[in-house]
């Protein structure tokens, strides 16, 4: 079974500060993706990752695809109030069976304060 | 236009009832998915249709049967519901592949009393 190691769990931050959220797994993804989801709605997707050492910015954002592709983090400069929600890795380990098969991470939820 | 959509957005029901969670998609996709997302927000596959063909059917009840009539529907029928039913179903759809990009409904959030 492929897990996705995802943290922190919760990020409680001030208005203007940065952070970093990080994903992990033991098993190499074929690609990866992060989402934000905000409450009663459904994840949306931020960015999707393939090649190792990729990196891509997204205004404030920036993801970045390790080197072996068992890992990934999302950083976030001078985070707003507008940031805050639930962000989510999800990784496709490819082959076989697993076809479109997404697996998530347990999720960071972040709160920036005013 | 809304790309991803499942109805009903809200779901109260007693243990023991059978209900459905309809899904529609219109953004061609040739794969859809459900997903349930419990209270601690963790979100896990149930199943996956490409091309109205069952592709992943993760460990779930036989309770839990999906059924999809054509590429752009997916439904999920769930008999005999119990209490640990109680969750977030979201419906998604992709080109599927090995380069997933979903798309996700809102969810429907059921309620089992």
């Amino acid at each position: 079974t492929q897990l996705l190691e995802q943290s922190p769990q919760f990020l409680s931050i001030q208005e203007g500060e940065n952070l970093t959220v990080y994903c992990n797994s033991s098993s190499v993804f074929s690609s990866l993706q992060w989402y934000r989801q905000e409450p009663g709605e459904g994840p949306v997707l931020l960015v999707t990752v393939v090649t190792g050492g990729e990196v891509k910015k997204l205004k404030r954002l920036t993801f970045q695809f390790g080197d072996a592709r068992k890992d990934s983090s999302l950083h976030i400069t001078a985070a707003q109030p507008g940031d805050t929600g639930l962000y989510l890795c999800a990784g496709h380990f490819g082959g076989g069976t697993s076809y479109g098969k997404l697996t998530f991470g347990q999720g960071t939820i972040l709160t920036v304060h005013p | 236009d809304t790309a991803v959509s499942q109805t009903p957005k809200y779901l109260v029901t007693q243990m023991g009832n059978d209900k459905s969670i309809k899904c529609e998609q219109n953004l061609g996709h040739d794969t859809m998915y459900w997903y349930k997302q419990d209270s601690k927000k963790f979100l896990k596959i149930m199943f996956s249709y490409n091309n109205k063909e069952l592709i992943i059917n993760e460990t779930v009840p036989n309770r839990f049967s999906p059924k999809s009539p054509d590429k752009a529907h997916l439904n999920l029928h769930i008999n005999s519901l119990e209490l640990g039913d109680s969750a977030v179903y979201f419906c998604a759809s992709s080109h599927g592949g090995y380069v997933t990009e979903a798309f996700f409904g809102q969810g429907t959030r059921l309620t089992v009393v």
